[in-house]
């Protein structure tokens, strides 16, 4: 089982509907968890991070941990064409002395 | 707050020729700082981890080497660079090994 892994995509969700992305992980162990979005030719930038202890709501954004099944996903309400990107998780991996591990990321494409 | 300043934003080399990106971070102290790749079409694939001054543990073995001469400073070098070595090259930091942040990135051709 590859650390993190994500579906490449592209996901296609049109305008105002919720895009929802979805992330495994093989460490039990892991405690905390990141979301970041990346727009083509630039650096990724971070949306959102939880820890083991619950969900996470900021604005338009939701992130949902589910630790008994090993997967994190992240919900993007009423998405808009700027939301079109590339959406990496990320997750510490305790076996591997506490070491961030990406995911390949999923394309999201948002249609007007 | 804390910056990260990468440089330089963009460099074409033939293949063979040396390589120094460099990295810099303020508004903080003793970063673990990082250095990514990101190769067309792939994931991040992270070369090099520091945790301190002359701390430099490599992930990954290959022509690529990296120093941290101060506190805040971290370079990726090479003596010859291979047409492989083409990619978004990403330095990043992180406190406590929590969450990264990431330079705006310095994008290779080796030709």
């Amino acid at each position: 089982q590859k650390e993190v892994e994500q579906n490449s995509g592209p996901l296609s969700v049109p305008e105002g509907a919720i895009a929802s992305l979805n992330c495994t992980y093989s460490d039990r162990g892991s405690q905390s968890f990141f979301w970041y979005r990346q727009y083509s030719g630039k650096s990724p930038e971070l949306i959102m991070f939880i820890y083991s202890n619950g969900d996470k709501e900021d604005g338009r954004f939701t992130a949902q941990l589910n630790k008994a099944s090993q997967y994190v996903s992240l919900l993007i309400r009423d998405s808009q064409p700027s939301d079109s990107a590339t959406y990496l998780c990320a997750v510490n991996f305790m076996n591997r002395d506490d070491k961030i591990i990406f995911g390949k990321g999923t394309r999201l494409h948002i249609l007007p | 707050s804390q910056t990260i300043h990468q440089w330089p934003a963009t460099l074409v080399q033939p293949v063979g020729s040396p390589l120094s990106l460099e990295c810099t971070v303020e508004g903080t102290s003793n970063p673990n700082l990082y250095w990514y790749r990101q190769a067309a079409g792939r994931g991040l694939q992270l070369l090099f981890y520091s945790v301190g001054i002359g701390q430099i543990s490599s992930e990954v073995p290959q022509n690529l080497s990296a120093s941290r001469p101060q506190d805040r400073q971290f370079i990726l070098s090479s003596k010859k660079l291979l047409l492989s070595d083409s990619g978004f090259y990403l330095c990043a930091w992180s406190v406590m090994g929590n969450t990264i942040y990431f330079g705006e990135g310095s994008w290779l051709t080796v030709v």
